[in-house]
C-alpha cells in the first residue's frame, strides 16, 4: 500500500482531458513538501513530467500541468495523445517516514 | 548529455549478494547527489538508498537497512549499490537517479535505463 494513493487507471478519448488525482497526508503534502510528476512509457525509465508541484521541465508539452492544494495534487492533460498512453507516479517526501514516497501509479489509456 | 547507465543485474540465490554499477556522464558527478530507486515487477517505485556528494552521509529503506551499500566513486563517476543477502522481495529493476537539488522535497530529473535483479533459487 503506497504512501500517496493514486486511482489504478484513468481513459479518456484523443482530443479529451483527462486529470489523476495523488492524495496524501499530513506529513508529506501537507507538511509543505511539493509533488512530483513522472510518465513511464511501458518498458522504459521513469521521466519527469512536473516537479515543484507546477513545474516542466523543458521539452515536456505544455499539454500537461500540475497542481497541489492541501494534502492532495493532480496532473492533467489536455488534447490527449495515443503517445500519452503510459504509467504516471505522483512522488514527495515524508518527514514521518524519513523518506521518498511514490504514488502507486496511474495507467493511462488512451482510447 | 546526460547519461546513467547500469550494469551488474542478473539471476542470483536467495541469501546471495550482487553489485551494482551505474556509470555517468554528462554532468559534473562530484556534484551531485545520488539515489537508487526499485521497481518490482508490475509493481510501482521505491527509494532504495541515497548519497550526498562526497559519500559521507548515506540514508537506506528500511527494507534494505543493514544488507545493502551504497558507495560512490567520484574519480570514476560510478555510483554502486553492494546487495547481499539477498530475497526474492528483493527482485526488481534497479535505477540509478539524479536528484535534481536538496535533499528533502527534491524530484529525479535524470534516470538511467535500468538493470533487472532477480532473486530465486
Amino acid at each position: 500500500q503506497s504512501v500517496l494513493t493514486q486511482p489504478p487507471s484513468v481513459s479518456g478519448a484523443p482530443g479529451q482531458r483527462v486529470t489523476i488525482s495523488c492524495t496524501g497526508s499530513s506529513s508529506n503534502f501537507g507538511a509543505g513538501y511539493d509533488v512530483h510528476w513522472y510518465q513511464q512509457l511501458p518498458g522504459t525509465a521513469p521521466k519527469l513530467l512536473i516537479y515543484g508541484n507546477t513545474n516542466r521541465p523543458s521539452g515536456v508539452p505544455g499539454r500537461f500541468s500540475g497542481s497541489k492544494s492541501g494534502t492532495s495534487a493532480s496532473l492533467a492533460i489536455t488534447g490527449l495523445q495515443a503517445e500519452d498512453e503510459a504509467d504516471y507516479y505522483c512522488q514527495s517526501y515524508d518527514t514521518s517516514l524519513s523518506g521518498w514516497v511514490f504514488g502507486g501509479g496511474t495507467k493511462l489509456t488512451v482510447l | 548529455q546526460v547519461q546513467l547507465v547500469e550494469s551488474g543485474g542478473g539471476l542470483v540465490k536467495p541469501g546471495g549478494s550482487l553489485r551494482l554499477s551505474c556509470a555517468v556522464s554528462g554532468f559534473t558527478f562530484s556534484d551531485h547527489y545520488m539515489i537508487w530507486i526499485r521497481q518490482a515487477p508490475g509493481k510501482g517505485l521505491e527509494w532504495v538508498a541515497y548519497t550526498t556528494s562526497s559519500g559521507r552521509t548515506i540514508y537506506y529503506a528500511d527494507s534494505v537497512k543493514g544488507r545493502f551499500t551504497i558507495s560512490r566513486d567520484n574519480a570514476k563517476n560510478s555510483l554502486y549499490l553492494q546487495m547481499n543477502s539477498l530475497r526474492a522481495e528483493d527482485t526488481a529493476v534497479y535505477y540509478c537517479a539524479r536528484p535534481m537539488a536538496g535533499v528533502t522535497s527534491t524530484p529525479f530529473d535524470y534516470w538511467g535505463q535500468g538493470t533487472l535483479v532477480t532473486v530465486s533459487s
